[in-house]
């Protein structure tokens, strides 16, 4: 069974670093694109980006540019979404997701989502 | 950028009936790279049509998608109260690669 299990909620202060992660399971982990969307407080999805774990070619969406860094550690099946320097506007929900395939782009399995709160 | 514009933002309607949601594209979309996804609240998206037209694994047969170029239309049959959800279009294309629409919410009249 195919699975992408996020790390649990976050609550940070203005300014602190983070990392979350998405553990893939139950199929080749290396073969997949895995891609990261934001939802904030009762709006709708973005895309930010996305990354092959076989390669590392990491992919952005202009508007998260310079704002996150994208990575994998494909020695343990994970991808993950980092900041340097959180802002109040970071906090949201983020979900990772599978791309379907090489010729299908679409994104066939989410993750349950990680919970970021910023606050002071 | 593609801008993909959903209507209506909101549904109205009951249990039994048929829903057509709508999914217009600022620029032409291959019908390739247009998927349909359903959030229930608290609830991580799911795919639900690719490739404009094709069922995901597991998706009944009330829905269904058509659609081409500019144009796109998610169909649900006869809606269940599993179906009273937020549905959000998807193209995949350049720059950014990925883009949604804003989505609409389907809810209980």
């Amino acid at each position: 069974e195919v699975q992408l299990v996020q790390s649990g909620a976050e609550v940070k202060k203005p300014g602190e670093s983070l990392k979350i992660s998405c553990k893939g399971s139950g199929y080749s982990f290396t073969s997949y694109w895995i891609g990261w969307v934001r939802q904030m407080p009762g709006k709708g999805l973005e895309w930010m980006g996305i990354i092959h774990p076989g390669d590392s070619n990491t992919r952005y969406s202009p508007s998260f540019q310079g704002q996150v860094t994208i990575s994998a550690d494909k020695s343990i099946s994970t991808a993950y979404l980092q900041w340097s320097s959180l802002k109040a506007s970071d906090t949201a929900m983020f979900y990772c997701a599978r791309r379907t395939g090489a010729t299908q782009p679409s994104f066939d399995y989410w993750g349950q989502g990680t919970l970021v709160t910023v606050s002071s | 950028e593609i801008v993909l514009t959903q209507s209506p933002g909101t549904l109205s309607l009951s249990p039994g009936e048929r829903a057509t949601l709508s999914c217009r594209a600022s620029q032409s979309v291959s019908s390739s790279y247009l998927a349909w996804y359903r959030q229930k609240p608290g609830q991580a998206p799911r795919l639900l049509i690719y490739d404009a037209s094709s069922r995901a694994t597991g998706i009944p047969d009330r829905f269904s998608g058509s659609g081409s170029g500019t144009d796109f239309t998610l169909t649900i049959s006869r809606l269940e109260p599993e179906d009273f959800a937020v549905y959000y279009c998807q193209q995949y294309g350049s720059s950014p690669e990925y883009t949604f629409g804003q989505g609409t919410k389907l809810e209980i009249k």
